[in-house]
């Protein structure tokens, strides 16, 4: 079974630039999370899909950040335009079926460096 | 806005000791917790899920719950270095629908 695929791998821009990022979730997972990791935090969520509906975005810095998962499969992140406190890691993460015991799985991340 | 609390560490044993790591949670409602392991680099992985009181094993590893005291741990047994990575304890935020994370505890296992 693939995992959940993201690129880029890395990403450095300068500030006021835009950048996006790539999801695509394991087959048949309904549920798409993109997470937010700071160096030396754990992960926040920054939106939540089902299907190819928002469930979350509470978190979401909507002044910059956007995202869409139009087909309800893969989903791409954007930010425009990135802000020095952007530097993070962004993980990709799916689920099968929105379950109180659902099992996340994560992609390998994007590391975005904002210069 | 609910929230996890750990010790970020380092947490240092050496090999073959019992690591012990904590976490408390500000969510009453919450019925699921979760470990997650995450070397550095890496995207964090499922290790344990516990969802009622008492302890939980699966091969070196243990996870125990009370959540009348909205607290969580995880025991690790004759502890590696490939054990050394860091920790992060999450709970299902039942009005999110999503796991909400603590910053982590880092691990280090002496040779």
């Amino acid at each position: 079974e693939a995992g959940v695929a993201q690129s880029p791998r890395y990403k450095i821009i300068e500030k006021r630039q835009s950048v996006a990022f790539w999801c695509n979730p394991i087959s048949g997972h309904a549920t798409l999370y993109w997470y937010q990791q700071i160096l030396g935090q754990g992960p926040k969520l920054l939106i939540q899909f089902q299907n190819n509906g928002v469930v979350d975005d509470s978190q979401l810095p909507k002044d910059r950040f956007s995202a869409e998962r139009l087909k309800g499969v893969d989903s791409t992140l954007k930010i425009q335009p990135a802000k020095l406190e952007d530097s993070a890691v962004y993980l990709c993460a799916s689920s099968s079926h929105h379950s109180q015991n659902e099992k996340l799985f994560f992609g390998s991340g994007t590391q975005l460096s904002v210069l | 806005q609910k929230e996890v609390e750990q010790n970020s560490g380092p947490l240092s044993v050496p090999e073959g000791a019992i690591a012990s790591l904590n976490c408390t949670y500000s969510d009453r409602v919450s019925q699921s917790f979760f470990w997650y392991r995450q070397y550095s680099g890496k995207s964090p992985e499922l290790i344990m899920s516990i969802y009622s009181n008492g302890d939980k094993e699966d091969g070196r590893f243990t996870a125990q719950l009370n959540k009348a005291s909205q607290y969580v741990s995880l025991l690790i047994r004759d502890s590696q270095p490939s054990d050394s990575a860091t920790y992060l304890c999450a709970f299902l935020d039942t009005g999110r629908r999503a796991l909400t994370f603590g910053s982590g505890t880092r691990l280090q296992v002496q040779p």
